[in-house]
């Protein structure tokens, strides 16, 4: 059974702090997605890897970055987190070729005060 | 930017009612088009996707319809359960930069009633 982790439910952080958000998956999936899903306007996609090291930017990817150093793990870094950024964040994996079918994790809710 | 429009924004039907929800976009290098189902507190999964070539895809009590010349294409829920109660996000694949990507709908919470 494909399992995507991510490292936190929920989070609350304050503006101007460093945020790190952790996924990670166990089916040697070379494609990883991060996205953000907020009310009415579906999920978009901030960033994306199709393989260690490297990264592409999606949608909306001011104000955040990403690091993929191992197959498994897929980090979001919100390098000084703003209200604006309080939102669902949902990690993607798959594998290459099989876009349409992303296993999600079960999101991390963040809360910036 | 690509975009998928997705109505309606909530959907309440009784159950063994069908359920209706409609996607529109306008970029024809989308290729595929796939259907997400999301619970509350989880992640949403795949449900069921059609390809542009073929008019209609059924499995089970979800069938995709699929009208390439008007760029629509619509989830119908069959005899609705309550256990069906989700969020549902239409998708539309294609290739952005160098590696495929997927656009997703705004979503629709559907609630069907016992």
């Amino acid at each position: 059974d494909v399992k995507v982790t991510q490292s936190s439910r929920y989070l609350v952080k304050r503006t101007g702090e460093k945020v790190f958000l952790e996924c990670v998956q166990d089916m040697d999936h070379e494609n990883m997605f991060w996205y953000r899903q907020d009310p009415g306007l579906g999920l978009r996609l901030i960033y994306f890897s199709y393989d260690v090291k490297m990264k592409e930017k999606g949608d909306i990817p001011e104000g955040y970055s990403v690091s993929r150093e191992k197959k498994e793990r897929f980090s979001l870094i919100l390098e000084s987190a703003s209200t604006n950024q309080t939102s669902m964040y949902l990690c993607a994996s798959t594998w290459t070729g099989r876009t349409a079918e992303q296993f999600f994790g079960p999101g991390t809710r963040l809360t910036v005060l | 930017q690509q975009q998928v429009k997705q109505s309606p924004q909530s959907l309440i039907v009784q159950k063994g009612g069908i359920s209706i929800i409609n996607c529109a976009y306008e970029n024809t290098a989308f290729d595929y088009f796939p259907w997400y189902q999301q619970f509350p507190g989880k992640g949403p999964a795949l449900l069921i996707a059609i390809r542009p070539d073929v008019s209609e895809k059924k499995e089970g009590r979800f069938t995709i319809s699929f009208n390439k010349s008007a760029k629509q294409f619509s989830l119908h829920i069959m005899d609705s359960q309550p256990g069906d109660s989700a969020t549902y996000f239409c998708a539309a694949n294609y290739r952005g930069g160098s590696a495929r990507q997927l656009t997703f709908g705004s979503g629709t919470q559907l609630t069907v009633l016992p």
